[in-house]
Protein backbone atom coordinates (compact mmCIF):
# COMPACT_ATOMS: atom_id res chain seq x y z
CA UNK A 1 0.00 0.00 0.00
CA UNK A 2 1.56 3.70 -0.99
CA UNK A 3 -1.60 5.58 -0.26
CA UNK A 4 -1.10 9.08 1.36
CA UNK A 5 -5.10 10.52 2.38
CA UNK A 6 -5.60 14.16 2.40
CA UNK A 7 -8.37 15.82 4.01
CA UNK A 8 -10.73 17.56 3.18
CA UNK A 9 -10.70 17.33 -0.40
CA UNK A 10 -11.59 20.63 -1.27
CA UNK A 11 -11.89 24.03 1.32
CA UNK A 12 -12.91 27.28 0.99
CA UNK A 13 -12.61 30.05 3.52
CA UNK A 14 -12.82 33.52 4.68
CA UNK A 15 -9.62 35.26 5.29
CA UNK A 16 -10.77 35.46 9.42
CA UNK A 17 -11.12 31.66 9.05
CA UNK A 18 -8.87 29.31 10.97
CA UNK A 19 -9.09 25.82 9.70
CA UNK A 20 -6.71 22.48 9.47
CA UNK A 21 -5.39 20.23 6.69
CA UNK A 22 -5.34 16.70 7.57
CA UNK A 23 -2.65 13.87 5.89
CA UNK A 24 -2.11 10.51 6.73
CA UNK A 25 0.03 7.90 5.67
CA UNK A 26 -0.04 3.88 7.17
CA UNK A 27 3.57 2.65 5.24
CA UNK A 28 5.63 3.36 8.28
CA UNK A 29 7.31 6.24 6.38
CA UNK A 30 9.50 8.30 8.86
CA UNK A 31 9.64 11.89 6.72
CA UNK A 32 6.52 13.99 6.13
CA UNK A 33 6.33 16.76 3.77
CA UNK A 34 3.78 19.94 2.96
CA UNK A 35 4.11 21.84 -0.51
CA UNK A 36 2.28 24.12 -2.12
CA UNK A 37 1.39 24.18 -5.74
CA UNK A 38 -0.03 26.92 -7.71
CA UNK A 39 -1.31 26.55 -10.90
CA UNK A 40 0.65 25.14 -14.00
CA UNK A 41 3.81 25.26 -11.62
CA UNK A 42 5.81 22.64 -10.07
CA UNK A 43 4.83 21.91 -6.38
CA UNK A 44 7.06 24.35 -3.49
CA UNK A 45 8.03 22.71 -0.53
CA UNK A 46 6.94 24.27 2.66
CA UNK A 47 8.00 22.32 5.19
CA UNK A 48 9.50 18.79 6.36
CA UNK A 49 9.47 16.25 9.30
CA UNK A 50 11.46 13.54 9.99
CA UNK A 51 10.61 11.67 13.13
CA UNK A 52 7.88 14.04 14.12
CA UNK A 53 10.50 17.15 14.09
CA UNK A 54 10.18 19.78 12.20
CA UNK A 55 13.90 19.60 9.71
CA UNK A 56 13.14 21.75 6.88
CA UNK A 57 11.03 25.10 6.96
CA UNK A 58 11.31 26.74 3.96
CA UNK A 59 10.47 30.11 5.43
CA UNK A 60 6.63 29.82 5.42
CA UNK A 61 4.68 32.34 6.75
CA UNK A 62 3.53 32.59 10.33
CA UNK A 63 -0.12 31.90 9.15
CA UNK A 64 0.79 28.65 7.90
CA UNK A 65 1.89 26.17 11.06
CA UNK A 66 2.37 22.68 10.54
CA UNK A 67 1.82 19.84 13.47
CA UNK A 68 2.85 16.15 13.37
CA UNK A 69 1.36 14.43 16.37
CA UNK A 70 2.80 11.20 15.92
CA UNK A 71 4.78 9.33 12.97
CA UNK A 72 1.16 8.79 10.43
CA UNK A 73 -0.20 12.04 10.65
CA UNK A 74 0.63 15.34 9.76
CA UNK A 75 -1.37 18.96 9.77
CA UNK A 76 -1.30 22.10 8.39
CA UNK A 77 -3.29 24.56 10.63
CA UNK A 78 -4.37 27.70 8.85
CA UNK A 79 -5.02 31.12 10.17
CA UNK A 80 -5.63 34.57 8.54
CA UNK A 81 -4.76 33.66 5.19
CA UNK A 82 -4.71 35.76 2.06
CA UNK A 83 -6.69 35.01 -1.51
CA UNK A 84 -2.56 34.25 -2.73
CA UNK A 85 -2.40 31.06 -0.74
CA UNK A 86 -5.58 29.88 -2.95
CA UNK A 87 -3.37 27.08 -4.15
CA UNK A 88 -3.52 22.73 -4.42
CA UNK A 89 -1.53 21.93 -0.52
CA UNK A 90 -0.03 18.05 -1.12
CA UNK A 91 1.42 16.03 1.49
CA UNK A 92 3.97 13.62 0.86
CA UNK A 93 6.09 10.83 3.02
CA UNK A 94 9.03 9.10 2.11
CA UNK A 95 10.44 5.86 4.39
CA UNK A 96 13.67 8.69 5.47
CA UNK A 97 14.81 12.09 4.81
CA UNK A 98 17.60 12.11 2.17
CA UNK A 99 18.45 8.89 1.57
CA UNK A 100 19.57 7.83 -2.23
CA UNK A 101 16.20 7.27 -4.40
CA UNK A 102 14.20 8.28 -1.53
CA UNK A 103 10.84 8.61 -2.98
CA UNK A 104 8.20 10.87 -2.04
CA UNK A 105 4.65 9.33 -2.40
CA UNK A 106 2.32 11.99 -2.87
CA UNK A 107 -1.41 12.11 -1.20
CA UNK A 108 -4.24 13.56 -3.78
CA UNK A 109 -4.06 17.27 -2.84
CA UNK A 110 -6.33 19.94 -0.90
CA UNK A 111 -7.48 22.49 -2.85
CA UNK A 112 -8.04 25.50 -1.02
CA UNK A 113 -9.59 28.70 -2.43
CA UNK A 114 -9.34 31.86 0.02
CA UNK A 115 -11.92 34.33 -0.19
CA UNK B 1 22.77 25.25 -7.38
CA UNK B 2 20.91 22.40 -8.03
CA UNK B 3 18.20 22.57 -11.04
CA UNK B 4 16.17 21.06 -13.41
CA UNK B 5 15.46 22.23 -16.79
CA UNK B 6 12.47 20.17 -19.22
CA UNK B 7 11.30 20.96 -22.32
CA UNK B 8 8.87 23.67 -22.73
CA UNK B 9 5.13 22.56 -23.43
CA UNK B 10 2.70 21.82 -24.13
CA UNK B 11 3.26 18.86 -25.60
CA UNK B 12 0.57 17.49 -28.31
CA UNK B 13 0.57 14.35 -30.39
CA UNK B 14 -1.65 12.33 -31.92
CA UNK B 15 -2.46 8.48 -30.14
CA UNK B 16 0.19 6.04 -31.12
CA UNK B 17 2.99 8.58 -31.61
CA UNK B 18 6.65 8.43 -30.51
CA UNK B 19 7.05 10.64 -27.16
CA UNK B 20 10.05 12.42 -25.87
CA UNK B 21 10.31 14.79 -23.17
CA UNK B 22 13.49 16.12 -22.93
CA UNK B 23 15.01 16.43 -19.07
CA UNK B 24 18.60 18.19 -18.09
CA UNK B 25 20.02 18.65 -14.62
CA UNK B 26 22.88 20.84 -12.62
CA UNK B 27 23.64 19.05 -9.24
CA UNK B 28 26.39 19.33 -6.67
CA UNK B 29 26.84 15.84 -6.30
CA UNK B 30 25.50 12.73 -7.42
CA UNK B 31 21.54 12.82 -7.90
CA UNK B 32 18.57 10.04 -8.11
CA UNK B 33 16.57 11.35 -10.63
CA UNK B 34 12.72 10.69 -11.34
CA UNK B 35 9.39 11.52 -13.30
CA UNK B 36 6.41 12.14 -11.83
CA UNK B 37 3.14 12.36 -13.48
CA UNK B 38 0.06 14.02 -12.70
CA UNK B 39 -3.42 13.44 -14.25
CA UNK B 40 -5.76 16.51 -13.71
CA UNK B 41 -7.01 17.00 -10.32
CA UNK B 42 -4.94 14.68 -8.71
CA UNK B 43 -1.28 14.83 -6.60
CA UNK B 44 1.71 13.56 -8.22
CA UNK B 45 2.39 9.96 -8.83
CA UNK B 46 5.88 8.82 -9.18
CA UNK B 47 6.20 7.57 -12.79
CA UNK B 48 9.92 6.13 -12.82
CA UNK B 49 13.41 6.99 -11.23
CA UNK B 50 17.11 5.87 -11.33
CA UNK B 51 19.79 6.15 -9.11
CA UNK B 52 22.68 6.06 -10.73
CA UNK B 53 24.63 6.18 -14.07
CA UNK B 54 23.49 4.04 -17.10
CA UNK B 55 20.81 3.25 -14.91
CA UNK B 56 16.95 2.46 -16.63
CA UNK B 57 13.99 3.07 -15.51
CA UNK B 58 10.95 2.00 -16.41
CA UNK B 59 7.02 1.73 -15.73
CA UNK B 60 3.76 1.49 -17.86
CA UNK B 61 5.35 1.68 -21.14
CA UNK B 62 7.86 5.01 -20.42
CA UNK B 63 11.68 4.82 -19.98
CA UNK B 64 14.40 7.42 -18.88
CA UNK B 65 18.24 6.32 -18.73
CA UNK B 66 20.33 8.44 -16.39
CA UNK B 67 23.19 9.80 -18.35
CA UNK B 68 25.95 11.21 -16.73
CA UNK B 69 28.05 12.32 -19.70
CA UNK B 70 25.04 14.47 -20.57
CA UNK B 71 23.80 15.24 -17.10
CA UNK B 72 20.25 14.03 -18.83
CA UNK B 73 16.90 11.84 -18.04
CA UNK B 74 14.83 11.97 -20.67
CA UNK B 75 11.57 10.38 -20.80
CA UNK B 76 10.66 8.49 -23.41
CA UNK B 77 7.64 6.07 -24.76
CA UNK B 78 6.97 4.24 -28.14
CA UNK B 79 3.19 4.48 -28.09
CA UNK B 80 0.90 7.94 -26.09
CA UNK B 81 -2.53 7.27 -25.33
CA UNK B 82 -4.98 9.62 -25.02
CA UNK B 83 -4.93 8.38 -21.21
CA UNK B 84 -1.15 9.31 -21.31
CA UNK B 85 -2.34 13.46 -21.15
CA UNK B 86 -0.85 14.43 -18.20
CA UNK B 87 1.77 17.00 -16.49
CA UNK B 88 5.11 14.79 -16.36
CA UNK B 89 7.61 16.82 -14.21
CA UNK B 90 11.58 15.39 -13.82
CA UNK B 91 13.02 15.91 -10.18
CA UNK B 92 16.36 15.05 -8.65
CA UNK B 93 16.91 14.64 -5.41
CA UNK B 94 20.30 14.54 -3.96
CA UNK B 95 21.56 12.50 -0.27
CA UNK B 96 20.92 14.46 2.98
CA UNK B 97 18.59 17.05 4.45
CA UNK B 98 17.83 17.98 0.51
CA UNK B 99 14.70 19.08 -0.99
CA UNK B 100 13.52 17.38 -4.28
CA UNK B 101 13.98 19.73 -7.07
CA UNK B 102 11.45 19.64 -9.45
CA UNK B 103 11.26 20.95 -13.19
CA UNK B 104 8.86 23.49 -14.67
CA UNK B 105 6.83 20.21 -15.72
CA UNK B 106 5.70 19.78 -19.28
CA UNK B 107 1.68 19.06 -20.10
CA UNK B 108 1.19 16.44 -22.64
CA UNK B 109 -2.12 16.39 -25.04
CA UNK B 110 -3.17 13.20 -26.43
CA UNK B 111 -5.67 13.50 -29.13
CA UNK B 112 -7.42 10.30 -30.65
Amino acid sequence: DTEVTQTPKHLVMGMTNKKSLKCEQHMGHRAMYWYKQKAKKPPELMFVYSYEKLSINESVPSRFSPECPNSSLLNLHLHALQPEDSALYLCASSQNVGGVGETQYFGPGTRLLVL
Amino acid sequence: GNSVTQMEGPVTLSEEAFLTINCTYTATGYPSLFWYVQYPGEGLQLLLKATKADDKGSNKGFEATYRKETTSFHLEKGSVQVSDSAVYFCALLLSGNTPLVFGKGTRLSVIA
